[in-house]
């Protein structure tokens, strides 16, 4: 069965820096991953999605890239603002399946 | 609508009640998925409706779980005899079949279901 593993559990950075989350998934047979936010008590928003065959995408400040061969993906955050404070998740897709199997998340606090 | 949207946004039930919940996808969608977040988790996915036929209920932990997408857009999930430890948030995802955005789920913002 699929794992997905985000480390750090939880970070706090200052405003402005730059910061990097992870992601890791046990089975590189995936058809695509994404990285979601969730803020306290809402539901998840789709920050950026990777087909399998691609290397990154970038979307503003975030750029998310994935090395499906070793089973990571990474999340960029540049700039960080007290704004993107939230939950990050990542979740992949299987090639033949439907269905997201989601990380744990890290929680990002971004102190003014 | 604009989202999907899942009604109720909280419900307190007793151990051994009945619950509904319903979620409506985002207008044309095909794809309708519910999950299951506990705290400190991330979402576990349940069931997979493509139209109106499950394509794939594998996620349901047990019968007391089930879910319907009669017309193949509302969809309701059901859970019978609640017991405290299905208390979660149960979200509810949709996709479009086709276009740019075809693999991309649009979640609900959850229902919170508490089984006292």
């Amino acid at each position: 069965k699929q794992e997905v593993t985000q480390i750090p559990a939880a970070l706090s950075v200052p405003e402005g820096e730059n910061l990097v989350l992870n992601c890791s998934f046990t089975d590189s047979a995936i058809y695509n991953l994404q990285w979601f936010r969730q803020d306290p008590g809402k539901g998840l928003t789709s920050l950026l999605l990777i087909q399998s065959s691609q290397r990154e995408q970038t979307s503003g400040r975030l750029n998310a890239s994935l090395d499906k061969s070793s089973g990571r993906s990474t999340l960029y955050i540049a700039a960080s603002q007290p704004g993107d404070s939230a939950t990050y998740l990542c979740a992949v897709s299987e090639t033949g399946a439907n269905n997201l199997f989601f990380g744990t998340g890290t929680r990002l606090t971004v102190i003014p | 609508g604009a989202g999907v949207s899942q009604t109720p946004s909280n419900k307190v039930t007793e151990k051994g009640k009945y619950v509904e919940l319903r979620c409506d996808p985002i207008s044309g969608h095909t794809a309708l998925y519910w999950y299951r977040q506990s705290l400190g988790q991330g979402p576990e996915f349940l069931i997979y409706f493509q139209g109106t036929g499950a394509a794939d209920d594998s996620g349901l932990p047990n019968d007391r779980f089930f879910a319907v997408r009669p017309e193949g857009s509302v969809s309701t999930l059901k859970i019978q005899r609640t017991e405290r430890g299905d208390s979660a948030v149960y979200l509810c995802a949709t996709a479009a079949a086709t276009g740019p955005t075809a693999d991309t789920q649009y979640f609900g913002p959850g229902t919170r279901l508490t089984v006292l």
